[in-house]
C-alpha cells in the first residue's frame, strides 16, 4: 500500500513566490526523504530529514517533520522557473522492509 | 561518470515479446533496486538486493525476474509482455549508513521508458 501522500497533486505559481508542499505517511519511520524528478529524467535526492529532527535546511529548501501528526512539509523559498519539476517525498521506515516507499509526487509550475 | 546507468532509455516492442533492461551502479553501492513508475507518476518498488541477495520482491508477476551477476549489477527480465507492463522502470542504489541507521540516500538512473504495443 502506499505510505506517502502528497498535497496538492499540483501547484502552480509565479516566480518568486514561496512553494509549499505536503506530505502524510501511515507507519512509524526512521526517516523521510524528498526527491525532485524533472520531466522525463530520474528522481534526484534533495533531502533527508531523520525521525529525531523537526527542521532541517539546505539553501532555499526547508523541510519540517511532525511525527505525532505523521506529515512533513517541504518548503521552497523564491522560487524559480527552474524548479519546475515534481517532487517527491520517501519514507525509510524503522521496522521491517528496508526500502524507501514513495508517494505519488507534487507538480510543480513555476511561471516566469 | 554517470553513477547508475541503465540501457535502453527507451524501448517499444510487442506483446509477448521478452525484453531485458540492464542496471549498472558504479557508486560501490550494496544495495540496489527497481521501481516502476505508472502513466500517474505513481512509483512503486519492485525489487531490492543487497549484496547479489534478493532482499525485497513486492507483488510482481513472476513474469518479471531479476538478476544480479554482482552487487554493481541488477537486471530486470520480464516475459511474454503485456499492454500493463508499459511504465517507466527506473534502476537505483543505496548504501545503508548500518544497523539502525536506515537508508541515507537513493540515487536513481535515469530510466527505461518502456512501450508495449
Amino acid at each position: 500500500s502506499q505510505q506517502g501522500e502528497e498535497d496538492p497533486q499540483a501547484l502552480s505559481i509565479q516566480e518568486g513566490e514561496n512553494a509549499t508542499m505536503n506530505c502524510s505517511y501511515k507507519t512509524s519511520i526512521n526517516n523521510l526523504q524528498w526527491y525532485r524528478q524533472n520531466s522525463g529524467r530520474g528522481l534526484v535526492h534533495l533531502i533527508l530529514i531523520r525521525s529525531n529532527e523537526r527542521e532541517k535546511h539546505s539553501g532555499r529548501l526547508r523541510v519540517t517533520l511532525d511525527t505525532s501528526k505523521k506529515s512533513s512539509s517541504l518548503l521552497i523559498t523564491a522560487s524559480r522557473a527552474a524548479d519546475t519539476a515534481s517532487y517527491f517525498c520517501a519514507t525509510y521506515r524503522d521496522t521491517g522492509r528496508r526500502a524507501l516507499t514513495f508517494g505519488s509526487g507534487t507538480r510543480l509550475q513555476v511561471q516566469p | 561518470d554517470t553513477a547508475v546507468s541503465q540501457t535502453p532509455k527507451y524501448l517499444v516492442t510487442q506483446m509477448g515479446n521478452d525484453k531485458s533492461i540492464k542496471c549498472e551502479q558504479n557508486l560501490g553501492h550494496d544495495t540496489m533496486y527497481w521501481y516502476k513508475q505508472d502513466s500517474k507518476k505513481f512509483l512503486k518498488i519492485m525489487f531490492s538486493y543487497n549484496n547479489k541477495e534478493l532482499i525485497i520482491n513486492e507483488t510482481v508477476p513472476n513474469r518479471f525476474s531479476p538478476k544480479s551477476p554482482d552487487k554493481a549489477h541488477l537486471n530486470l527480465h520480464i516475459n511474454s509482455l503485456e499492454l500493463g507492463d508499459s511504465a517507466v522502470y527506473f534502476c537505483a542504489s543505496s548504501q545503508e549508513g548500518g544497523p539502525g541507521t536506515g537508508i541515507n540516500t537513493i540515487y536513481f538512473g535515469e530510466g527505461s521508458w518502456l512501450t508495449v504495443v
